[in-house]
């Protein structure tokens, strides 16, 4: 059983377009994570929801919405995409309690042409 | 707030060579550390972690990392690289309570030489 699971895995699409990447993890944790890697391999959290609420926004565009419809799942929803929302993007999910690490997903590259 | 340090995005070792990818951190509370390893085209996977207690951390793959306070440090080492350990290495820190945010370092890629 894969523990966190992210689709679609490529994601190829125009400029303009409103694209979503859905993550659903089965490790009964309380806390998920989308994270932003650059073409230089760097990454930056974006967005973090414990429990369903919001807890960490960090400064996105606002054409970047999340969306946690149970604790079980975070979506990335892009409106109006642009070329340099090319990356590659990973859910991961973490138990509330520090220490234990995130588990990430595989990932989901998106290429915006 | 936490940050981390990677020294050297790049690193080469032959074959059975030690291998020593380093990490100094930042943190105004006492840290929780990690190293991660992301094969080509997949995600990150947790490699080992330090949290509390023995400073002296071992983790998959032979892979250990010792936290030094003093230095500020969190080196991973390993004593005979393999050519399958060529991948992207990232350290990592989040702090503890409401800080608990995961902060990467900017990673480095280790390859091996035959």
């Amino acid at each position: 059983d894969t523990a966190v699971s992210q689709t679609p895995k490529y994601l190829v699409t125009q400029m303009g377009n409103d694209k979503s990447i859905k993550c659903e993890q089965n490790l009964g944790h309380d806390t998920m994570y989308w994270y932003k890697q650059d073409s230089k391999k760097f990454l930056k959290i974006m967005f973090s929801y414990n429990n369903k609420e919001l807890i960490i926004n960090e400064t996105v565009p606002n054409r970047f919405s999340p969306k946690s419809p149970d604790k079980a799942h975070l979506n990335l929803h892009i409106n109006s995409l642009e070329l340099g929302d090319s990356a590659v993007y990973f859910c991961a999910s973490s138990q509330d309690q520090t220490g234990y690490g995130y588990t990430f997903g595989s990932g989901t590259r998106l290429t915006v042409v | 707030a936490q940050s981390v340090t990677q020294l050297g995005s790049h690193v080469s070792v032959s074959e059975g060579a030690l291998v020593l990818l380093r990490c100094n951190y930042s943190s105004s509370v006492p840290p929780y550390l990690f190293w991660y390893v992301q094969y080509p085209n997949q995600g990150l996977q947790l490699l080992l972690k330090y949290t509390t207690g023995a400073t002296l951390v071992k983790g998959i793959n032979g892979f250990e990392a010792e936290f030094k306070k003093s230095e500020t440090s969190f080196h991973l080492t390993k004593p005979s690289a393999h050519m399958s350990d060529a991948a992207e290495y990232f350290c990592a820190v989040s702090g503890r309570g409401s800080a608990r945010q995961l902060t990467f370092g900017s990673g480095t890629q280790l390859t091996v030489l035959p």
